[in-house]
């Protein structure tokens, strides 16, 4: 079973449209997170949320709004696509959302390239 | 902005060479990871050093935990083919202990 599993694995789209990620995770952990990975490879955090609860906001634009049904679960939706949004995005999800510690693992899905054109 | 500048941006060897990835930052960290993602896939922890001066091995990899932890070096020693991906170092610091990434290292070892 995959631990973080993000759907659709690629997403092809017309700019302005818009779109939705989902991600899942079945270790029962407590924190999920939303990455963004740009062309260069640089890896950036856009949201964090800890047992439901937005804990963490970077300066992203509001057209992207995470939606956290429950703790398992960490969706990931873009209004209004534009050029830039092109990327690959990545849920991951860790025990808490303390730090880097021994215990405190981030696990990552295998992403989600999507294209704007 | 704390900012995670890694060192060399891209490395290419021969199989059995031994190589040194830099992770510097002008901030403390409380703790550092380094990740490799491979093509297509998220990135996965190798090792979390927490410890300014910390010293950890995993097999060929050697990894240093700055004394000031605002650095840290991921050695690799007699480099294999597998050993090819995008090494990446993290650090986590302030209140929420965001984590934030380095600039990444691409490294392939040619056989």
């Amino acid at each position: 079973d995959t631990a973080v599993s993000q759907t659709p694995k690629y997403l092809v789209t017309q700019m302005g449209n818009d779109k939705s990620i989902k991600c899942e995770q079945n270790l029962g952990h407590d924190t999920m997170y939303w990455y963004k990975q740009d062309s260069k490879k640089f890896l950036k955090i856009m949201f964090s949320y800890n047992n439901k609860e937005l804990i963490i906001n970077e300066t992203v634009p509001n057209r992207f709004s995470p939606k956290s049904p429950d703790k398992a679960h960490l969706n990931l939706h873009i209004n209004s696509l534009e050029l830039g949004d092109s990327a690959v995005y990545f849920c991951a999800s860790s025990q808490d959302g303390v730090g880097l510690t021994f215990k405190n693992i981030q696990y990552f899905g295998a992403g989600t390239r999507l294209s704007v054109l | 902005t704390q900012l995670l500048e890694q060192s060399p941006q891209f490395l290419s060897i021969q199989e059995g060479e031994n190589l040194t990835v830099y992770c510097n930052s002008s901030s403390v960290f409380s703790s550092l990871q380094w990740y490799r993602q491979e093509p297509g896939e998220g990135p996965v922890l190798l090792v979390t050093v927490v410890t300014g001066g910390e010293v950890k091995k995993l097999k060929r990899l050697t990894f240093q935990f700055g004394d000031a932890r605002k650095d840290s070096s991921l050695h690799i020693t007699a480099a294999q083919p597998g050993d090819t991906g995008l090494y990446l170092c993290a650090g986590a610091s302030g209140g929420y202990q965001k984590v934030t990434f380095g600039t990444g290292t691409k490294l392939q070892v040619i056989p």
